[in-house]
């Protein structure tokens, strides 16, 4: 399978910083790429789908404000956590797909931010 | 709005075959199923995916129904490594309908 990257793999960082979290699709060009965070024991919760060039789409109850999301070329997206809070502790895992190309998409390995 | 029903939990003894069964009977025409599984504190793993045909990789198999609502994924020869929590998805590569919605899957603990 395809492989995508993520990184860092785990973060710390204090309440009221930013954390700026990457994805990179090492061997293909992502059309779209999803966002998701996951609480222990829970399933992903989709915050995000971005597309290539354009402004990404948040579901709903995501705060855009706050989780900003860049997907300026064909293999990279990132995510920043702006003004972090405990509560945003996480785990944020990123996901990339072909687009027409391909049907599936390829997930990263995930990274655990934790805000002290 | 997870739109695929499956089993809470599975238990399979090592070395037998693995079903694991999914429901998905609001399907769009131009929805495929995909399966997913995610190893504790891992991103998950694409495993394999299908739109009408039965399909095989090196992984599993996928069995759709002839009528799209459910459809089985197959682990031939289940070993400790495949405990996991299995997730089986519906959604379109392509247009408004193209994310990936996780529902609450299955978790499937091999055993000796």
């Amino acid at each position: 399978g395809a492989v995508v990257s993520q990184h860092p793999s785990w973060v710390i960082c204090k309440s009221g910083t930013s954390v700026k979290i990457e994805c990179r699709s090492l061997d293909f060009q992502a059309t779209t790429m999803f966002w998701y965070r996951q609480f222990p024991k829970q399933s992903l919760m989709l915050m995000a789908t971005s597309n290539e060039g354009s402004k990404a789409t948040y579901e709903q109850g995501v705060e855009k404000d706050k989780f900003l999301i860049n997907h300026a070329s064909l293999t990279l997206s990132t995510l920043t956590v702006t003004s972090a809070h405990p509560e945003d502790s996480s785990f944020y895992i990123c996901s990339a797909r072909e687009g027409a190309a391909r049907a599936e998409a390829f997930f990263g390995q995930g990274t655990r931010l934790t805000v002290v | 709005d997870a739109k695929t029903t499956q089993p809470t939990s599975m238990d399979c003894a090592e070395g037998r075959a693995a079903n694991l069964p999914c429901n998905h009977s609001t399907i769009s025409g131009n929805e495929y199923v995909y399966w997913y599984r995610q190893i504790h504190s891992q991103g998950p793993q694409y495993i394999i995916h299908g739109l009408k045909n039965n399909e095989t990789n090196e992984m599993a198999s996928l069995i759709i129904t002839e009528d799209r609502k459910s459809s089985t994924l197959i682990l031939p020869h289940a070993t400790l490594r495949d405990t996991a929590v299995y997730y089986c998805i519906v959604s379109s590569p392509t247009g408004t309908a193209s994310k990936l919605t996780f529902g609450t899957g299955t978790r499937l603990q091999v055993t000796l």
